[in-house]
């Protein structure tokens, strides 16, 4: 299986702050890499697909990169909604993988 | 728009069969390429990806539950059936359905996702 790690595990942040999460997989997934938003209670939701492709909806402050093995998701700008739990998941091959999570706290 | 729901049982004892049901609206199973699949999240912990069926009913399972895990759709109902059989305590999770989407490169993605169900094991 691809082992998907995500760093930090979780972050102390401020709204307006900058934030990058780092997404590491034990192998290339060339860019199989999706990134999700998850606030307490409710299902996970698509923000990148493809590493850096915004999902329809998405504010722009989310931007995705990386191929291969090192991908980002960074939010330019944080805003009291984004602070939530944020995953990576790979789609390169089977099993499909996800990151532990990243949760951003205020 | 593309919803789906999940729908069972919200608590089973040990060693019991769990059966669960995602009913989906707009798309249609029998059309070359969907699919449909299945991710749990124990409380406070990581998402897991269970299981994916797709039109032509091909399937894929988790290999840490593989044996456990039986897919099933019924194109016409528009749902996709879930068990996983000898339920035990660390199974106490809540259990999303989702669709797989893919864009041109091939590249797949979950969106959207059920609102999800939460399954306690305990006798």
């Amino acid at each position: 299986d691809i082992q998907m790690t995500q760093s930090p595990s979780s972050l102390s942040t401020s709204i307006g702050d900058r934030v990058t999460i780092t997404c590491r997989a034990s192998q290339s997934v060339d860019t199989f890499l999706n990134w999700y938003q998850q606030r307490p209670g409710s299902a996970p939701k698509l923000l990148i697909y493809a590493a850096s492709s915004l999902q329809s909806g998405v504010p722009s402050r989310f931007s995705g990169s990386g191929s291969g093995t090192t991908f980002t998701l960074t939010i330019s700008s944080l805003q009291p909604e984004d602070f939530a739990t944020y995953y990576c998941q790979q789609t390169f091959t089977f099993p499909y993988t996800f990151g532990q999570g990243t949760k951003l706290d205020i | 728009q593309i919803t789906l729901k999940e729908s069972g049982p919200t608590l089973v004892k040990p060693t019991q069969t769990l059966t669960l049901t995602c009913s989906f609206s707009g798309f249609s199973l029998s059309k070359n390429g969907v699919g449909v699949g299945w991710v749990r999240q124990p409380p406070g912990k990581a998402l897991e990806w269970l299981a994916l069926i797709y039109w032509d009913d091909d399937k894929f399972y988790s290999p840490s539950l593989k044996n456990r895990l039986t897919l099933t759709k019924d194109t016409a109902k528009s749902q996709v059936v879930l068990t996983v059989t000898n339920m035990d305590p660390v199974d106490t999770a809540t259990y999303y359905c989702i669709h797989p989407a893919i864009n041109w490169r091939g590249e797949r993605y979950f969106d959207p996702w059920g609102p999800g169900i939460l399954v306690t094991v305990s006798s």
